[in-house]
């Protein structure tokens, strides 16, 4: 059973830094894996999904990485702004369904 | 096509009423999926359609839960008899089926139930 580990819980840093979150899985048979971005009280937003023949994509200010044989991926945000403040979640299949982490609250202060 | 879409957005009832939820997702998307989250958590699997067909359940979805999607198209979560503990947001996605593994989920915005 595929299980996400999401480090850190939360993160605040000030404008401008750059930053890396961190997501573990237990079931590295996985076809891909997927970012999201949650605004409070809100639905989720896909970020970013890594097939599992790419190390790694871009979108903008957002890189993520996949490592399949460590069962590790990484989150770089690059310059950070307060509009990044959210929670980003790390999702990784479990056969077909999402499992999902808890997620790291950002919050980026101008 | 404007996305997924969920309705309604915030539901409002007494323990033990009975709950409906529906979800339209993207058009072209023949999987649709039910997820429930709790504050503080990421979303919890409940169940997916390939189609019209419900092809997994999770534990978590009791005999008081109800999914179908009748056409393969739209879908209804009903939840019986109501109780406090269901109190959460229920999130809906889509994405087609594509044997690359590059099918990205799409999420609604949720329906959010509150149980007095």
């Amino acid at each position: 059973k595929q299980e996400v580990t999401q480090i850190p819980a939360a993160l605040s840093v000030p404008e401008g830094e750059n930053l890396v979150l961190n997501c573990s899985f237990t079931d590295s048979a996985i076809y891909n894996l997927q970012w999201f971005r949650q605004d409070p009280g809100k639905g989720l937003t896909s970020l970013l999904l890594i097939q599992s023949s790419q190390r790694e994509q871009t979108s903008g200010r957002l890189n993520a990485s996949l490592d399949k044989s460590s069962g590790r991926s990484t989150l770089y945000i690059a310059a950070s702004q307060p509009g990044d403040s959210a929670t980003y979640l790390c999702a990784a299949p479990d056969n077909t369904p999402l499992v999902f982490g808890k997620g790291t609250r950002l919050s980026v202060i101008a | 096509d404007t996305g997924v879409s969920q309705d309604p957005r915030h539901k409002i009832t007494k323990r033990g009423q009975n709950v409906t939820f529906r979800c339209d997702p993207i058009s072209e998307h023949n999987r649709l999926y039910w997820y429930r989250q709790t504050l503080g958590q990421g979303p919890e699997f409940l169940t997916y359609f390939q189609n019209e067909a419900q092809l997994e359940k999770s534990r978590l979805l009791s005999d008081r839960f109800s999914a179908e999607r009748p056409k393969g198209s739209f879908s209804t979560l009903e939840i019986q008899r109501t109780e406090q503990g269901d109190s959460a947001m229920y999130l809906c996605a889509s994405n087609p089926y594509e044997r690359s593994g590059a099918n990205v989920l799409t999420f609604g915005a949720g329906s959010r139930l509150t149980v007095l």
